[in-house]
């Protein structure tokens, strides 16, 4: 079964908007949730990530905000920008040596 | 620094034929990872190894098999090609809750 469940599927913003993806886990061993952006052709890249003795990490116009009792974690983009259009993936580290993915979100910028 | 480095870039495999998908990093990464991604269902984990001589399997390892004779090196061996294995491959290696680091991917048809 999926060990991540992200929604939504696909997200259409405004530019200048603000962008907002979530993911959900049942596996409280995972210790670690990052984000990759990938472009069309290109593998994904690191984004930001979080560990659960934290509720929210920023870094820059991107936000992760965590819910530890809620098994929830949320993207949030800030002003977003055109070149900000891009799969994004969440993902949670199992202890066993291994990242469990979301589906990913398909996130467009209108200008 | 090159990072994760895999080859072909593109290939076109006929039904039954073999092939190897090349994958090495250079960052003394102990964890590789292979994965797939087809579109709309995000990436699914072929194989991965923890180290050098050590490699399990991840959701879909029907019809590919792996070695690790090296920290550098894991290869992704496709047996008996079938249309289904036409994806987008992506390796990635990791020293653990740092995150991955993907390469450019492999675009495989299989016709």
């Amino acid at each position: 079964q999926q060990q991540v469940k992200q929604s939504p599927q696909s997200l259409i913003v405004q530019k200048g908007g603000i962008s907002i993806i979530n993911c959900a886990y049942e596996n409280t061993a995972f210790d670690y949730f990052p984000w990759y952006q990938q472009f069309p052709g290109k593998g994904p890249a690191l984004l930001i990530a979080i560990r659960p003795d934290v509720s929210e990490k920023k870094e820059g116009r991107f936000t992760i905000s965590f819910n530890k009792s809620a098994k929830q974690f949320s993207l949030h983009i800030m002003d977003s920008q055109p070149g900000d259009s891009a799969t994004y993936f969440c993902a949670a580290w199992s202890t066993l040596g291994r990242l469990y993915f979301g589906r990913g979100t398909q996130l467009t910028v209108w200008p | 620094n090159a990072g994760v480095t895999q080859t072909p870039k593109f290939h076109i495999l006929k039904i039954g034929q073999s092939m190897t998908l090349q994958c090495t990093q250079d960052m003394n990464h102990n964890y590789m990872y292979w994965y797939r991604q087809d579109p709309g269902m995000g990436l699914k984990l072929i194989y991965y190894s923890v180290g050098a001589g050590i490699t399990d399997k991840g959701e879909v390892p029907n019809g590919y098999n792996v070695s690790r004779s090296t920290t550098e090196d894991f290869p992704l061996r496709l047996e008996l090609a079938a249309p289904s294995q036409t994806s987008v491959y992506f390796c990635a290696s990791s020293r653990g809750t740092a995150g991955y680091t993907f390469g450019s991917g492999t675009r495989l048809t299989v016709v």
